[in-house]
């Protein structure tokens, strides 16, 4: 089955400066990568994704980059505020089973911004 | 749109007792999962229901967990007995039919067991 390896698993920046978080997958059939973020108590709530033929997508201060070759992505977090503080998770989606997709996750980075 | 709904929000139980995780989907969500958090790691996948059909259940302990989906809409996941290690959060989470449009999750159910 997939696996998905996540570095690193805690993050630490100062306001405004960039975070980067770098997730590897095994299974080169994957072809969906999203990415979820997750606060004290609540549920993960996806923020961003990408697809296999996409190698970046952008939102705002939040962008994605896939390396299919590679097996391996990204997320960029720029102008970091305060309200980034959070649990950041990666997870990939294998399609080799129609119907029963299901979204692999990384282990978790928890990132904390510096004000 | 209502998001995914979960009770209780936190349980209390001695080991060997048994308990109870209710969710109800997104509406219209015909995928519904169930994941296990323990702290400080990622989501793991329990169960997964197509409408009211077990699609993937590889990874539920089946001597002490099992769930159902009636009527393809709501979900119970039961442990029983529960050990100490089965303290986590459990997460529901629904789609709208396929992994690859996302999930939406619930808040979860904090489990302590003692």
């Amino acid at each position: 089955g997939e696996n998905v390896e996540q570095h690193p698993s805690t993050l630490s920046v100062q306001e405004g400066d960039s975070a980067v978080i770098k997730c590897t997958y095994s299974d080169s059939a994957s072809n969906y990568f999203p990415w979820y973020k997750q606060e004290l108590g609540k549920g993960p709530q996806l923020i961003i994704d990408i697809r296999s033929n996409v190698g970046e997508k952008k939102d705002q201060r939040i962008a994605v980059t896939l390396n299919k070759t590679a097996k391996h992505f990204s997320l960029h977090i720029t102008e970091t505020q305060p309200e980034d503080s959070a649990v950041y998770f990666c997870a990939a989606s294998n399609p080799r089973n129609f119907g029963n997709e299901k979204l692999t996750f990384g282990t978790g980075t928890r990132l904390t911004i510096i004000p | 749109e209502a998001g995914v709904a979960q009770s209780p929000r936190y349980k209390i139980i001695e080991k060997r007792q048994s308990v109870a995780f209710w969710c109800n989907p997104i509406s219209g969500h015909a995928t519904l999962y169930w994941y296990q958090q323990i702290l400080g790691q990622g989501p793991k996948l329990l169960i997964q229901f197509q409408n009211n059909g077990v699609v993937d259940d590889s990874q539920l302990p089946k001597d002490r967990f099992s769930a159902e989906r009636l009527k393809g809409v709501d979900s119970t996941l039961k442990i029983q007995p529960a050990k100490l290690e089965d303290s986590a959060v459990y997460l529901c989470a629904s789609s709208l039919e396929r992994a690859n449009y996302g999930y939406t999750f619930g808040s979860g159910t904090r489990l302590t067991v003692v």
